[in-house]
């Protein structure tokens, strides 16, 4: 199993510009969620899927837009990027966290916007 | 969530035991323990959770005391590789779809 992966791994985007970062995981997870981690800060939720073709907002969504149409994968896309948004994205996906299963975590994609 | 309570940092010399204290003395009956790392530049990483006795696995051992207000993280034999940010996390069992909330975690340098 791969697990969960991110594409890219870096990026550097002007002002202004829009990208999508892929999230796939391969265990079948009904969830996935999309944090940032900004440094000195811990993570934050963007936003989060319970399943395929449902999505909701997080702790920080301003800017940001996401998909599930497949269950194994979730995109989250910046449709006018701000230099506040660079920052590395984590993908995580689990298991129904009602029933405390644990998260697993992407390698992280660095973004840079200038 | 309750909140917990982490040292900043922590050394430990490699091969030795690295017990990593976390407070959490507000945690009530349904939540969990959860314990996380997040080596340098990587996705955090789940390592063990429990909700009142003790846990053990390949990773590490989680010890809660009995009040439940406070656990401790045994790394029984620090290498290298061990060094990172470890996270203590309480969380409930009925928070579909809520994030885990990390703070700012201790880090645990391990050196030869």
């Amino acid at each position: 199993n791969a697990g969960v992966t991110q594409t890219p791994k870096f990026r550097v985007l002007k002002t202004g510009q829009s990208m999508t970062l892929l999230c796939a995981q391969d265990m079948n997870h009904e969830y996935m969620y999309w944090y940032r981690q900004d440094p000195g800060m811990g993570l934050r939720l963007i936003h989060y899927s319970v399943g395929e073709g449902t999505t909701a907002k997080g702790e920080v969504p301003d800017g940001y837009n996401v998909s599930r149409l497949k269950k194994q994968n979730f995109l989250l896309g910046l449709e006018s990027a701000a230099p506040s948004q660079t920052s590395v994205y984590f993908c995580a996906s689990s298991r129904d966290p009602r029933s405390v299963y644990e998260q697993y975590f992407g390698p992280g994609t660095r973004l840079t916007v200038t | 969530d309750a909140k917990t309570t982490q040292p900043t940092s922590m050394d430990c010399a490699e091969g030795r035991a690295a017990n990593l204290p976390c407070n959490h003395s507000t945690i009530s009956g349904n939540e969990y323990v959860y314990w996380y790392r997040q080596i340098h530049s990587q996705g955090p990483q789940y390592i063990i959770h429990g909700l009142k006795n003790n846990e053990t696995n390949e990773m590490a051992s989680l010890i809660i005391t009995e009040d439940r207000k406070s656990s401790t993280l045994i790394l029984p034999h620090a290498t290298l590789r061990d060094t990172a940010v470890y996270y203590c996390i309480v969380r409930s069992a009925n928070q579909a779809g809520t994030a885990l909330i990390f703070g700012k975690g201790t880090t645990l340098s391990v050196s030869s």
